[in-house]
């Protein structure tokens, strides 16, 4: 079955350090790719997305492309603010009319100033 | 546009109570699924209502159970309620594409004591 492997936390960053936060995946086909990001006491919110092989996502100053031949949709950013402290997760969603997301388990993100 | 709203935000039942969650979708939106958080076993996909039909169906055991109505509003329930069942209940919806973003909401809060 489809499942998403993703970087444990949690990771401790200083402000504006370099962040990345790996995810592969296990999936037939060509699945839509998705980083959402929880903040405490709240549901999830989309960061990005990403549908094809090659696509490039972008948000906020975060940045994950497909990779299909290394099965990979790693999060970065070039520099973090505090107010980027927050769980984050890589889910995956099947091809075709199936609206069931299969998450990663989450990288919990401290940013310190 | 209003986002995905669920009702209540938070509440705490009894061993052996029952709890139903609602939640009212994006409008124009016409895919619900649910999904329950806990600490233990991250985000897991309960079930999917689409046109008031269940589309799919996670790995849970039937005391958990759904409906969706004509207008796309959704109502989950859980009978004989355990303290494993304590965690955050996640409603989502979308339009329904094959590369359809999926949107969620705060989540219910349920604690059970």
């Amino acid at each position: 079955g489809d499942s998403v492997t993703q970087m444990e936390g949690p990771v401790t960053l200083s402000e504006e350090a370099f962040l990345t936060i790996n995810c592969t995946y296990t999936a037939t086909g060509y699945p839509s790719l998705f980083w959402y990001v929880q903040y405490p006491g709240e549901g999830l919110q989309l960061l990005l997305k990403a549908t094809k092989a090659d696509d490039k996502g972008s948000n906020k100053g975060f940045e994950a492309t497909y990779r299909k031949e290394t099965t990979s949709f790693h999060l970065e950013k070039g520099s973090v603010q505090v107010s980027d402290s927050a769980v984050y997760f890589c889910a995956l969603k099947p091809q075709g009319l199936n609206e069931k997301l299969t998450f990663g388990t989450g990288t919990r993100l401290t940013i310190i100033p | 546009k209003a986002g995905v709203t669920q009702t209540p935000r938070y509440l705490i039942k009894t061993r052996g109570q029952q709890v139903t969650l609602s939640c009212s979708p994006i409008s124009g939106h016409r895919s619900v699924s649910w999904y329950q958080q806990t600490p233990g076993q991250g985000l897991q996909f309960l079930f999917e209502y689409f046109s008031e039909t269940q589309r799919n169906k996670g790995n849970f055991p039937g005391r958990f159970s759904g409906r969706q109505f004509s207008n796309s509003r959704s109502e989950m329930n859980v009978s004989t309620l355990e303290l494993g069942d304590s965690a955050l209940y996640l409603c989502a919806s979308s339009f329904q594409g094959e590369v359809d973003t999926i949107y969620f909401g705060e989540g219910s809060w349920l604690t059970v004591v």
